[in-house]
Protein backbone atom coordinates (compact mmCIF):
# COMPACT_ATOMS: atom_id res chain seq x y z
CA UNK A 1 0.00 0.00 0.00
CA UNK A 2 1.15 3.82 -0.86
CA UNK A 3 2.07 5.48 2.02
CA UNK A 4 1.07 9.33 1.97
CA UNK A 5 2.27 12.25 3.57
CA UNK A 6 0.57 15.59 4.02
CA UNK A 7 1.05 19.06 6.00
CA UNK A 8 -0.32 18.28 9.50
CA UNK A 9 -2.40 21.76 8.92
CA UNK A 10 -2.52 24.89 7.22
CA UNK A 11 -3.51 28.34 7.85
CA UNK A 12 -5.65 30.89 5.11
CA UNK A 13 -7.61 33.91 4.61
CA UNK A 14 -11.56 33.50 3.41
CA UNK A 15 -11.22 34.44 -0.89
CA UNK A 16 -7.48 32.49 -1.36
CA UNK A 17 -6.40 29.99 -3.42
CA UNK A 18 -5.73 26.62 -1.19
CA UNK A 19 -3.30 24.41 -2.58
CA UNK A 20 -3.00 20.98 -0.30
CA UNK A 21 -0.03 18.61 -1.39
CA UNK A 22 0.18 14.94 -0.59
CA UNK A 23 3.51 13.04 -1.11
CA UNK A 24 3.25 9.22 -2.24
CA UNK A 25 6.34 7.97 -3.48
CA UNK A 26 5.41 4.34 -4.07
CA UNK A 27 2.29 5.12 -5.82
CA UNK A 28 1.73 1.64 -7.61
CA UNK A 29 1.24 1.69 -11.46
CA UNK A 30 -2.70 1.06 -10.75
CA UNK A 31 -3.02 3.17 -7.93
CA UNK A 32 -5.51 6.56 -8.22
CA UNK A 33 -5.44 9.63 -5.61
CA UNK A 34 -8.43 10.64 -3.96
CA UNK A 35 -9.08 13.15 -1.60
CA UNK A 36 -11.91 13.23 0.83
CA UNK A 37 -13.32 16.26 2.62
CA UNK A 38 -14.17 15.92 6.62
CA UNK A 39 -16.01 18.34 8.67
CA UNK A 40 -16.28 17.49 12.25
CA UNK A 41 -18.53 15.03 14.06
CA UNK A 42 -19.16 14.15 10.32
CA UNK A 43 -18.66 11.51 7.93
CA UNK A 44 -15.52 12.01 5.36
CA UNK A 45 -16.92 13.91 2.05
CA UNK A 46 -15.21 12.24 -1.51
CA UNK A 47 -14.17 15.35 -2.90
CA UNK A 48 -12.27 14.41 -6.34
CA UNK A 49 -10.03 11.07 -7.74
CA UNK A 50 -7.01 11.16 -10.61
CA UNK A 51 -5.12 9.04 -12.00
CA UNK A 52 -2.51 11.80 -14.29
CA UNK A 53 -2.66 15.70 -14.91
CA UNK A 54 -5.60 17.50 -13.93
CA UNK A 55 -8.52 17.05 -12.85
CA UNK A 56 -11.67 19.46 -12.33
CA UNK A 57 -14.91 19.41 -10.58
CA UNK A 58 -17.25 21.84 -9.24
CA UNK A 59 -15.41 21.92 -5.95
CA UNK A 60 -11.80 21.80 -6.43
CA UNK A 61 -9.01 21.13 -8.74
CA UNK A 62 -6.14 17.61 -8.61
CA UNK A 63 -2.73 17.95 -10.22
CA UNK A 64 -0.68 15.38 -10.29
CA UNK A 65 2.76 15.57 -12.16
CA UNK A 66 4.01 12.98 -14.55
CA UNK A 67 5.62 10.61 -11.95
CA UNK A 68 2.86 10.66 -9.98
CA UNK A 69 4.58 10.75 -6.79
CA UNK A 70 3.06 13.87 -5.26
CA UNK A 71 -0.32 15.26 -5.91
CA UNK A 72 -2.20 18.32 -4.94
CA UNK A 73 -5.16 19.15 -4.37
CA UNK A 74 -6.30 22.86 -5.09
CA UNK A 75 -9.16 24.69 -3.58
CA UNK A 76 -10.34 28.06 -5.62
CA UNK A 77 -11.24 30.89 -3.68
CA UNK A 78 -11.66 29.17 -0.22
CA UNK A 79 -14.51 30.08 2.53
CA UNK A 80 -14.54 29.65 6.68
CA UNK A 81 -16.37 26.67 5.31
CA UNK A 82 -14.17 24.96 3.88
CA UNK A 83 -12.46 24.81 7.45
CA UNK A 84 -11.83 21.11 7.71
CA UNK A 85 -9.36 17.90 7.91
CA UNK A 86 -8.58 17.02 4.00
CA UNK A 87 -6.84 13.10 3.34
CA UNK A 88 -5.28 12.12 0.59
CA UNK A 89 -5.64 8.32 -0.30
CA UNK A 90 -3.72 6.08 -2.87
CA UNK A 91 -4.92 2.75 -4.31
CA UNK A 92 -6.55 0.69 -6.65
CA UNK A 93 -10.41 -0.28 -7.01
CA UNK A 94 -10.89 -3.90 -5.96
CA UNK A 95 -7.26 -3.59 -4.31
CA UNK A 96 -6.55 -3.87 -0.88
CA UNK A 97 -8.46 -1.74 2.21
CA UNK A 98 -8.67 1.74 2.36
CA UNK A 99 -6.18 3.32 4.74
CA UNK A 100 -6.69 7.22 5.64
CA UNK A 101 -3.44 8.88 6.54
CA UNK A 102 -3.37 12.04 9.28
CA UNK A 103 -4.92 14.63 7.22
CA UNK A 104 -4.18 18.22 6.61
CA UNK A 105 -6.49 20.48 9.26
CA UNK A 106 -6.67 23.44 7.40
CA UNK A 107 -8.29 26.40 9.02
CA UNK A 108 -9.44 29.62 6.87
CA UNK A 109 -9.54 32.76 8.79
CA UNK A 110 -11.98 36.16 8.27
CA UNK B 1 -30.56 9.72 -4.15
CA UNK B 2 -26.73 9.60 -2.87
CA UNK B 3 -27.24 9.16 1.00
CA UNK B 4 -26.13 6.71 3.61
CA UNK B 5 -27.98 6.73 6.74
CA UNK B 6 -26.95 5.98 10.40
CA UNK B 7 -28.99 5.36 13.52
CA UNK B 8 -28.89 6.32 16.27
CA UNK B 9 -26.73 9.58 15.71
CA UNK B 10 -25.95 9.26 19.68
CA UNK B 11 -25.62 5.87 21.96
CA UNK B 12 -25.21 5.60 25.66
CA UNK B 13 -24.11 2.37 26.52
CA UNK B 14 -22.89 0.42 29.98
CA UNK B 15 -20.00 -2.33 29.79
CA UNK B 16 -22.82 -5.03 29.88
CA UNK B 17 -25.25 -3.58 27.23
CA UNK B 18 -26.30 -5.39 23.91
CA UNK B 19 -26.68 -2.73 21.15
CA UNK B 20 -26.53 -2.37 17.17
CA UNK B 21 -26.28 0.53 14.84
CA UNK B 22 -27.20 0.78 11.79
CA UNK B 23 -26.51 1.74 8.58
CA UNK B 24 -28.94 2.08 5.15
CA UNK B 25 -28.26 2.50 1.34
CA UNK B 26 -30.05 2.73 -1.46
CA UNK B 27 -27.63 3.40 -4.59
CA UNK B 28 -27.36 0.06 -5.44
CA UNK B 29 -24.25 -0.09 -4.37
CA UNK B 30 -22.69 -4.06 -3.54
CA UNK B 31 -20.01 -3.14 -1.07
CA UNK B 32 -20.56 -1.29 2.60
CA UNK B 33 -17.79 -0.63 5.14
CA UNK B 34 -17.54 0.05 8.93
CA UNK B 35 -15.09 2.11 10.30
CA UNK B 36 -13.89 4.03 13.27
CA UNK B 37 -12.80 7.18 14.09
CA UNK B 38 -11.16 8.34 17.66
CA UNK B 39 -11.24 12.34 18.51
CA UNK B 40 -8.64 13.67 16.28
CA UNK B 41 -7.61 10.68 14.16
CA UNK B 42 -8.17 9.18 11.13
CA UNK B 43 -10.66 6.78 10.46
CA UNK B 44 -9.42 3.05 10.76
CA UNK B 45 -10.92 0.26 8.88
CA UNK B 46 -12.99 -2.28 10.85
CA UNK B 47 -15.20 -4.64 8.21
CA UNK B 48 -16.03 -4.73 4.26
CA UNK B 49 -18.40 -6.55 3.25
CA UNK B 50 -19.10 -7.04 -0.84
CA UNK B 51 -21.97 -8.43 -2.14
CA UNK B 52 -23.50 -9.03 1.03
CA UNK B 53 -20.63 -11.34 2.36
CA UNK B 54 -17.50 -10.52 4.57
CA UNK B 55 -14.45 -10.04 3.05
CA UNK B 56 -12.57 -7.70 5.47
CA UNK B 57 -11.84 -8.07 8.67
CA UNK B 58 -9.28 -5.51 10.42
CA UNK B 59 -8.77 -8.24 13.34
CA UNK B 60 -11.44 -6.18 15.08
CA UNK B 61 -12.91 -7.67 18.63
CA UNK B 62 -15.23 -10.23 18.77
CA UNK B 63 -17.37 -7.95 21.25
CA UNK B 64 -17.92 -6.34 18.09
CA UNK B 65 -20.28 -8.41 15.28
CA UNK B 66 -20.78 -7.02 11.73
CA UNK B 67 -24.27 -8.37 9.91
CA UNK B 68 -24.99 -7.52 6.21
CA UNK B 69 -28.81 -8.64 6.16
CA UNK B 70 -29.08 -7.40 2.44
CA UNK B 71 -27.49 -5.39 0.13
CA UNK B 72 -28.93 -2.41 1.13
CA UNK B 73 -28.43 -2.66 5.00
CA UNK B 74 -25.47 -2.71 7.31
CA UNK B 75 -25.67 -3.86 11.35
CA UNK B 76 -22.81 -3.88 13.71
CA UNK B 77 -23.33 -5.21 16.89
CA UNK B 78 -22.50 -4.20 20.31
CA UNK B 79 -21.72 -6.39 23.46
CA UNK B 80 -19.70 -5.81 26.28
CA UNK B 81 -17.82 -2.89 24.85
CA UNK B 82 -14.62 -1.46 27.02
CA UNK B 83 -14.81 2.54 27.89
CA UNK B 84 -11.83 2.90 25.05
CA UNK B 85 -14.47 1.44 22.16
CA UNK B 86 -16.46 5.42 22.53
CA UNK B 87 -15.86 6.58 19.23
CA UNK B 88 -17.25 7.51 15.94
CA UNK B 89 -18.51 4.53 13.99
CA UNK B 90 -19.02 5.89 10.56
CA UNK B 91 -20.35 3.42 7.42
CA UNK B 92 -19.91 4.02 3.99
CA UNK B 93 -20.76 2.45 0.80
CA UNK B 94 -19.29 2.41 -2.75
CA UNK B 95 -20.49 0.88 -5.68
CA UNK B 96 -18.04 -2.76 -5.50
CA UNK B 97 -15.57 -3.32 -3.04
CA UNK B 98 -13.02 -2.14 -2.44
CA UNK B 99 -13.20 1.12 -4.33
CA UNK B 100 -11.87 4.24 -3.04
CA UNK B 101 -14.97 6.12 -3.98
CA UNK B 102 -16.87 5.66 -0.98
CA UNK B 103 -19.65 7.55 0.29
CA UNK B 104 -20.22 7.74 4.06
CA UNK B 105 -22.68 8.30 6.53
CA UNK B 106 -22.92 11.27 9.30
CA UNK B 107 -21.91 8.27 12.23
CA UNK B 108 -22.90 7.39 15.36
CA UNK B 109 -21.52 9.06 18.34
CA UNK B 110 -21.12 5.79 20.67
CA UNK B 111 -19.94 6.35 24.39
CA UNK B 112 -19.25 3.50 27.02
CA UNK B 113 -19.92 3.97 30.45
Amino acid sequence: LAKTTQPISMDSYEGQEVNITCSHNNIATNDYITWYQQFPSQGPRFIIQGYKTKVTNEVASLFIPADRKSSTLSLPRVSLSDTAVYYCLVGETGGFKTIFGAGTRLFVKA
Amino acid sequence: DTEVTQTPKHLVMGMTNKKSLKCEQHMGHRAMYWYKQKAKKPPELMFVYSYEKLSINESVPSRFSPECPNSSLLNLHLHALQPEDSALYLCASSQVAVSYEQYFGPGTRLTVT
